[in-house]
């Protein structure tokens, strides 16, 4: 079946590092991507998508490139925050339309010291 | 607006209770989806509503576990006879309905139970 495989934590950066998360996935057919994102205390949230083979999501900085002769889709930042300290998951959707439950992988724990 | 909401937001049980968790999704969205996020782990598919009716239960671990959507709008997660193993985080999610483009997913923030 479909499944997501992303770096395992925690990760610890300086304030202004280059953050890189990797994400592999398996699936059948043409799935889309997706980062979310877990702030402490807070609900998981849209942090980008990617629905097509060499497209680029991008949001607050944040990047990640659909690769299907990798399979990937590695979560990147050129200087990251105290801020941006969550849980990311990385997750895909066996299909590109309609509703599809989501597939995860198991979160990677981001800290961030000033 | 409002967000999908869920409650309680902590549940404490004793093995063998019967729970049930609600979800509040966002006003319009006929999809909805329950997730399971145990410790340590990312969420896992339970099942998804489109409209009252379960599209999709291939997700619900075994027949202790039942969800239900009567008016299309509320859902209820039933939890029959807990187990320890029940214990985790139960998201709730709902979605727009469109057949020709990806539909974002909106979380709430999610009932943590609980079985001792």
């Amino acid at each position: 079946g479909d499944s997501v495989t992303q770096m395992e934590g925690p990760v610890t950066l300086s304030e202004e590092a280059f953050l890189t998360i990797n994400c592999t996935y398996t699936a059948t057919g043409y799935p889309s991507l997706f980062w979310y994102v877990q702030y402490p205390g807070e609900g998981l949230q849209l942090l980008l998508k990617a629905t097509k083979a060499d497209d680029k999501g991008s949001n607050k900085g944040f990047e990640a490139t659909y690769r299907k002769e990798t399979t990937s889709f590695h979560l990147e930042k050129g200087s990251v925050q105290v801020s941006d300290s969550a849980v990311y998951f990385c997750a895909l959707s066996p299909r590109n339309s309609g509703n599809t439950p989501l597939v995860f992988g198991k979160g990677t724990r981001l800290s961030v010291i000033a | 607006g409002a967000g999908v909401s869920q409650t309680p937001s902590n549940k404490v049980t004793e093995k063998g209770k019967y729970v049930e968790l609600r979800c509040d999704p966002i006003s319009g969205h006929t999809a909805l989806y329950w997730y399971r996020q145990s410790l340590g782990q990312g969420p896992e598919f339970l099942i998804y509503f489109q409209g009252t009716g379960a599209a999709d239960d291939s997700g619900l671990p075994n027949d202790r576990f039942f969800a239900v959507r009567p008016e299309g709008s509320v859902s209820t997660l039933k939890i029959q006879r807990t187990e320890r193993g029940d214990s985790a985080v139960y998201l709730c999610a709902s979605s727009r309905a469109s057949a020709h483009s990806y539909n974002e997913q909106f979380f709430g923030p999610g009932t943590r139970l609980t079985v001792l």
